[in-house]
């Protein structure tokens, strides 16, 4: 069964830019959660999908939005970026949002964003 | 006060030692804790998962939950240089978000 496939791996943008990524969970999972993990503040929940619907969104600015599509695949975009905005982006797949008890996280290899 | 909070580390252990990773959590209500497990440059692999209180084994891995306390250990026996890793701990909160603490680093030497 093929993993969670993130593209782009790595990215350089310059501020103000915005940027698309890309992510396909693995085949039968319906639910989609996107982080933001940089060395000082570890993983940081940006939001969750499932079944095209945002569950959950945490607590990052409207310049982060994502979506998913019918086929489950999701896309994260970031608007006008910031030099803070420099991070590993990963897309974890799992087969429900939190109902019953396992349901673990699928990670991607995560897609590396350079803001300069 | 962080939501879940974890020594930053790193941790040394020697090899074919007990290492003992601990993680703290805010939320009474929580009910799921996972540990991941980070290599240097790759992403976050499920370990262990733990519901009730008490323990938990599978094979080397240990959970340990005390709901009370309102902490999550984790505990590696025979620990290998293969498990030099960065430790996540992860609180699945009642609205079904997964806090996560900073992580421990873990170095297991020779």
């Amino acid at each position: 069964k093929a993993g969670v496939t993130q593209t782009p791996r790595y990215l350089i943008k310059t501020r103000g830019q915005q940027v698309t990524l890309s992510c396909s969970p693995i085949s039968g999972h319906r639910s989609v959660s996107w982080y933001q993990q940089t060395p000082g503040q570890g993983l940081q929940f940006l939001f969750e999908y499932f079944s095209e619907t945002q569950r959950n969104k945490g607590n990052f600015p409207g310049r982060f939005s994502g979506r998913q599509f019918s086929n489950s695949r999701s896309e994260m975009n970031v608007s006008t970026l910031e030099l803070g905005d420099s991070a590993l982006y990963l897309c974890a797949s799992s087969s429900a949002p939190g109902q019953g008890m396992e349901s673990p996280l699928h990670f991607g290899n995560g897609t590396r964003l350079t803001v300069t | 006060q962080k939501e879940v909070e974890q020594n930053s580390g790193p941790l040394s252990v020697p090899e074919g030692a007990i290492a003992s990773l601990n993680c703290t959590y805010s939320d009474r209500v929580s009910q799921s804790f996972f540990w991941y497990r980070q290599y240097s440059g790759k992403s976050p692999e499920l370990i262990m998962s733990i519901y009730s209180n008490g323990d938990k084994e599978d094979g080397r891995f240990t959970a340990q939950l005390n709901k009370a306390s309102q902490y999550v250990s984790l505990l590696i026996r025979d620990s290998q240089p293969s498990d030099s890793a960065t430790y996540l701990c992860a609180v699945k909160r009642s609205n079904y978000q997964l806090i996560w603490g900073a992580g421990t680093k873990l170095i297991i030497k020779p």
